[in-house]
């Protein structure tokens, strides 16, 4: 059915408070990738999910950001004590499986931190 | 680790003129190459997959080429249209098959005049 799914489209908030950001993959996709884009730059790897489990959160810049996927769906991002270094557009790609070769992405989140 | 680098950053062409956008990477350990579109404000739309064992793919007026051993892969775009105008990125997932995140260039930024 539908593509990957992100919500919200657009995020504003203070320095310091704490956002959560969802990712709807596509139905049947078993794997989960999260990306940050800042202006003017290609996507950077965050974290990956190979059904519930984190295959792969490497990316993820400090013990601020976080992101879990509690039934192997739906996916959370989670930053805490948002810095105005985090603004950026938040990416959710999906595939069938991590050895399925195209990853699908969603339209993103914007963040921005004041 | 891996780098990917896009030439040019931007390019501005008249409309019905053929194209052809760069990309390198440094580690030629991939296990694909995709190419993808960026409309501004938007998330990014897959066009084109090349696995490292083949040499091109086309879909359209798109023709994707990859030489793994030099780390090189070109985005041909023939007989250019406004529509075309976008930013394009190209990105690589690594070999290993632990490995499933993209590394990205930072894109190029395609405008054509009608």
């Amino acid at each position: 059915g539908a593509g990957v799914s992100q919500t919200p489209s657009n995020k504003v908030t203070e320095k310091g408070k704490y956002v959560e950001l969802r990712c709807d993959p596509i139905s049947g996709h078993t794997a989960l990738y999260w990306y940050r884009q800042s202006l003017g730059q290609g996507p950077e790897f965050l974290i990956y999910f190979q059904g519930t489990g984190a295959a792969d959160d490497s990316g993820l810049p400090n013990d601020r950001f976080f992101a879990v996927r509690p039934e192997g769906s739906v996916s959370t991002l989670k930053i805490q004590r948002t810095e105005r270094g985090d603004s950026a557009v938040y990416l959710c790609a999906s595939s069938l499986s991590i050895e399925f070769r195209e990853q699908f992405f969603g339209p993103g989140t914007r963040l921005t931190v004041l | 680790k891996q780098e990917v680098t896009q030439i040019p950053a931007a390019l501005s062409v008249p409309e019905g003129e053929n194209l052809v956008l760069n990309c390198s990477f440094t580690d030629s350990a991939i296990y694909n190459l995709q190419w993808f579109r960026q409309d501004p404000g938007k998330g990014l739309t897959s066009l084109l997959l090349i696995q490292s064992s083949q040499r091109e793919q086309t879909s359209g007026r798109l023709n994707a080429s990859l030489d793994k051993s030099s780390g090189r892969s070109t985005l041909y775009i023939a007989a250019s249209q406004p529509g075309d105008s976008a930013t394009y990125l190209c990105a690589v997932r690594p070999a290993e098959t632990s490995g499933s995140r993209l590394t990205f260039g930072e894109g190029t930024q395609l405008t054509v005049n009608p």
